[in-house]
């Protein structure tokens, strides 16, 4: 079975300043997709980003990219010049087919 | 832009009791999900559906949890006996294809007394 682990419950990181998530997975499959689905307070689940696992070229969007390392099966993600806005749980998932199977979370704060 | 809605937000009922929640992916999705949120907890996949049956159900969806598609519009997850340990957040979402992001719905806060 995939199993995903994010093992930073929680991060804090200064307003402009950079952070970075971790996730690893585990997986026999070669073909696959990975996300981050972030949580704000509201508990909706808003996609992130999307990495397909058959591209060796790390998927941007805007402010955050992603660092994929199929070999090793990890796949973090960074933010750069953290905003306010950014405070939420952190989800990575995994996807094989149609079910999505997601990590523990990372709780992330930004200090003014 | 498009988006999946979910009815109630927040569900009360007693222990023993059937309830039914409501979504209504997005139209021109092709697969539907239900995925729950215990609190403080993961996101755990439920069941997915895709052409009037199921495709994939994970060990929670047992025979108390049941799926529908009433009509074109949507998309219901019914649970028969509601437990205690049913107090979740559950989260439906819809894609375009298995391969496509899955979008999600506000949720629907289930609390069971």
């Amino acid at each position: 079975a995939q199993t995903v682990t994010q093992s930073q419950p929680e991060m804090s990181v200064q307003e402009a300043e950079t952070v970075t998530l971790s996730c690893t997975y585990d997986t026999s499959e070669s073909d696959y997709y990975l996300f981050w689905y972030k949580q704000p307070p509201s508990r909706q689940m808003i996609l992130v980003i999307r990495q397909e696992a058959y591209k060796q070229q790390n998927a941007t969007e805007n402010r955050f990219s992603v660092n994929f390392q199929k070999a090793a099966k990890s796949f973090s993600l960074k933010i750069s010049d953290s905003q306010l806005g950014d405070a939420a749980m952190y989800f990575c998932a995994y996807a094989r087919r149609e079910k999505l199977t997601f990590g523990t979370g990372t709780r992330l704060t930004i200090i003014p | 832009e498009p988006e999946v809605t979910q009815t109630p937000s927040h569900q009360v009922t007693q222990m023993g009791q059937e309830v039914i929640l409501r979504c209504v992916p997005i139209s021109n999705h092709l697969y539907f999900y239900w995925y729950r949120q215990i609190l403080g907890q993961k996101v755990e996949f439920l069941v997915s559906f895709y052409n009037n049956e199921i495709s994939e159900k994970s060990e929670i969806f047992d025979d108390q949890f049941s799926v529908e598609r009433p009509d074109g519009s949507n998309f219901t997850l019914k649970i028969r006996s509601t437990k205690l340990e049913d107090s979740a957040m559950y989260f439906c979402a819809s894609s375009e294809s298995f391969d496509n992001e899955q979008f999600f719905g506000p949720g629907t806060r289930l609390t069971v007394l």
